[in-house]
């Protein structure tokens, strides 16, 4: 069954304090993989688009890593306008994406 | 207006109306998409247009009834709904439905069914 799965559920930082968000996915015919930021009582805002294990993409503070099996969301000295929840969504064969659960982000000044 | 748009952006309803949620894109794209987003649950996949025609139906309930008049206006008509269907409706528009191509939100809809 096709599955996606974030970790942590929840992440506190200090700003300035470095981490990653983990995306792992079980799918068959991977199509791509996209992560999105949502801020509250907000609706979700494309940030990458992944197709193949090794690509990488940057986005200021952002970068966002792909292998066969997960991806890395880098956050690197992050700032508080950085908190939102961040999440994850796959395409596979079935071109529907499969979104996983997200997880929150929290960047105290 | 730009992107994608929703209204109205909060609604409450009895479990006897009937009421509609409007969704309309100004990206010149080809696909739209209904989701449920309920708390710290993933997305859920309601509904997909392409083209004007429904390629998806997530096993909905009838009480949630889709209409796409053309390629730029979705429309989601709600009747006699359950406590449990209160969630943030959220809309979403794409290129086409197929490969690769990266979905585009609106604000959504924060529905509470009393």
């Amino acid at each position: 069954e096709d599955q996606v799965t974030q970790s942590p559920e929840a992440l506190r930082l200090q700003e300035g304090e470095s981490s990653s968000l983990n995306c792992s996915y079980t799918v068959s015919g991977l199509r791509g993989l996209f992560w999105y930021r949502q801020d509250p009582g907000k609706g979700p805002e494309f940030l990458f688009t992944l197709y193949s294990a090794g690509e990488e993409k940057e986005k200021e503070r952002l970068k966002a890593t792909l292998t066969k099996k997960e991806s890395f969301l880098h956050i690197t000295a992050p700032k508080p306008e950085d908190s939102a929840t961040y999440l994850c969504a796959v395409q596979a064969a079935g071109y529907q994406l499969i979104w996983g659960a997200g997880t929150k982000l929290i960047i105290k000044p | 207006e730009t992107g994608v748009t929703q209204t109205p952006r909060h609604l409450v309803m009895g479990m006897t109306n009937k009421k509609s949620l409007k969704c309309e894109q100004h990206l010149g794209h080809n696909a739209m998409y209904w989701y449920k987003q309920s708390a710290k649950k993933p997305l859920e996949l309601m509904f997909v247009y392409n083209f004007k025609e429904q390629t998806e139906n997530n096993s909905v309930p009838s009480r949630f009834s889709p209409e796409c008049p053309n390629s730029s206006h979705l429309f989601l008509h709600l009747h006699t709904l359950q406590p449990e269907d209160s969630a943030l409706y959220l809309c979403a528009s794409s290129q086409t439905s197929g490969s690769g191509y990266e979905q585009y939100f609106g604000p959504g809809t924060r529905l509470t069914v009393t």
